[in-house]
Formats: structure tokens, C-alpha cells, sequence
């Protein structure tokens, strides 16, 4: 059964800021098989990349992921106020324990 | 546009069985996984299982003594049902659309949840 950690735990950054999560499978996936969601307060998960680097219908183009093996990495290029949340990712039946990025 | 609708009680006391019924708009309801998902209050997300159109399922194996997912295809409708609740399955529960599974030693996974129902929030307590 495959672990997915991701690091940090929270990520404190400013509007504008670019932000770099990270998502560490316990033994080698294919990138085909890695997503990773946003989830807000109150609200259910989103889907923002499948496939490790392709981005869901309507997601704008500062998410970008990448990634292969074991290491994956979901880059926000520059944050805008609505993407203080927590992110997910998600490879078959495991979720990572996600990522807080708060406003600092 | 494809939505999901989920329903079913809020409240339940121990040992009871929760029951869940999501049901979809829009879409193909054939050649995806329909699944369940769990969050527990301030939690992560947590798998419970999925069920395709033609009744294969695939359960997460912590659960899988007490899940029963079903699907009623003539209604585009799924349902879950965990017996002998405790409070630790206290949680929001959600249902999603699992597309583009892979299928390894006798199970299929789904690769992504691109729809995802409300959520409800069931609480068990005596």
C-alpha cells in the first residue's frame, strides 16, 4: 500500500509569492497516477492537476505540477487571495495528509 | 454539467449503520468509478471505496468488514452503508466521480475525482 507525505506541513506566504509543495510516494508511482486537489474551508476537494502535470478544466495556468517516481511537486507561480487553502494529493486509494498554505 | 447530490442521515448513535445515497446529473453514469470518501473533523481525506457501473467494487481494507457500496444504475444512483458506527467515524462524508482508473492485481483504482458531491456531515454519538 503506497504512503503519500507531503511537506510542509504549512506554508506561510504572501499574496503574490510563489509556492512549492511537495508530495513523496513511500515506493515509485507513474506519474500518470498522481492528482492533487484544493480543498477550502466548508467546501469539498477540487481537482486542479491529474497526470501528475495536467491541469483540470477551468484551473488557471499559475498551478502547475510536475514530477515523477517518487517525488512530485505542485507549484502555484504566484498566489492570488483565493488560494490560501489546503492541498491534497492523491495517488489510487491514499491521500497525502495535506498542505496548509496560510497567508503570512 | 455533471453534478452530484448525496443525502442521508446526519445523526446516528452507536452500533448503528450509516446509509448514504448520491445520486448524479449530467454525464455518463457507465465507464467511471463511483466513490466514497471521508473526512474527519480537521482531518485528512480518507477512501472508503468505489463501485463501477456493473457492480465492481473495491473497498479500503480498514473499512471493508463493515462497507456495503451499491449501485441502482436505472436511477444514476450509489449508496453507501457502514454498520456498527463508533465515534470515530464521526466525519463529512462525500461522494466523487473516479475517472481514468488502472487496474493492478485484481483491484481498480480510480486516478482522479474530478466531481465531487456536498459532503454530509454525520455525527455519531449516544
Amino acid at each position: 500500500e503506497i504512503v503519500l507525505t507531503q511537506s510542509p506541513g504549512t506554508l506561510s506566504l504572501s499574496p503574490g509569492e510563489r509556492a512549492t509543495l511537495s508530495c513523496r510516494a513511500s515506493q515509485s508511482v507513474s506519474s500518470s497516477y498522481l492528482a492533487w486537489y484544493q480543498q477550502k474551508p466548508g467546501q469539498a476537494p477540487r481537482l486542479l492537476i491529474y497526470g501528475a502535470s495536467s491541469r483540470a478544466t477551468g484551473i488557471p495556468d499559475r498551478f502547475s505540477g510536475s514530477g515523477s517516481g517518487t517525488d512530485f511537486t505542485l507549484t502555484i507561480s504566484r498566489l492570488e487571495p483565493e488560494d490560501f487553502a489546503v492541498y491534497y494529493c492523491q495517488q489510487a486509494s491514499a491521500f497525502g495528509q495535506g498542505t496548509k498554505v496560510e497567508i503570512k | 454539467q455533471v453534478q452530484l447530490q448525496q443525502w442521508g442521515a446526519g445523526l446516528l448513535k452507536p452500533s448503528e449503520t450509516l446509509s448514504l445515497t448520491c445520486a448524479v446529473y449530467g454525464g455518463s453514469f457507465s465507464g467511471y468509478y463511483w466513490s466514497w470518501i471521508r473526512q474527519p473533523p480537521g482531518k485528512g481525506l480518507e477512501w472508503i471505496g468505489e463501485i463501477n457501473h456493473s457492480g465492481s467494487t473495491n473497498y479500503n481494507p480498514s473499512l471493508k468488514s463493515r462497507v456495503t457500496i451499491s449501485v441502482d444504475t436505472s436511477k444514476n444512483q450509489f449508496s453507501l452503508k457502514l454498520s456498527s458506527v463508533t465515534a470515530a467515524d464521526t466525519a463529512v462524508y462525500y461522494c466523487a466521480r473516479g475517472a481514468d482508473p488502472y487496474c493492478s492485481g485484481g483491484s481498480c483504482y480510480s486516478n482522479r475525482y474530478d466531481y465531487w458531491g456536498q459532503g454530509t456531515l454525520v455525527t455519531v454519538s449516544s
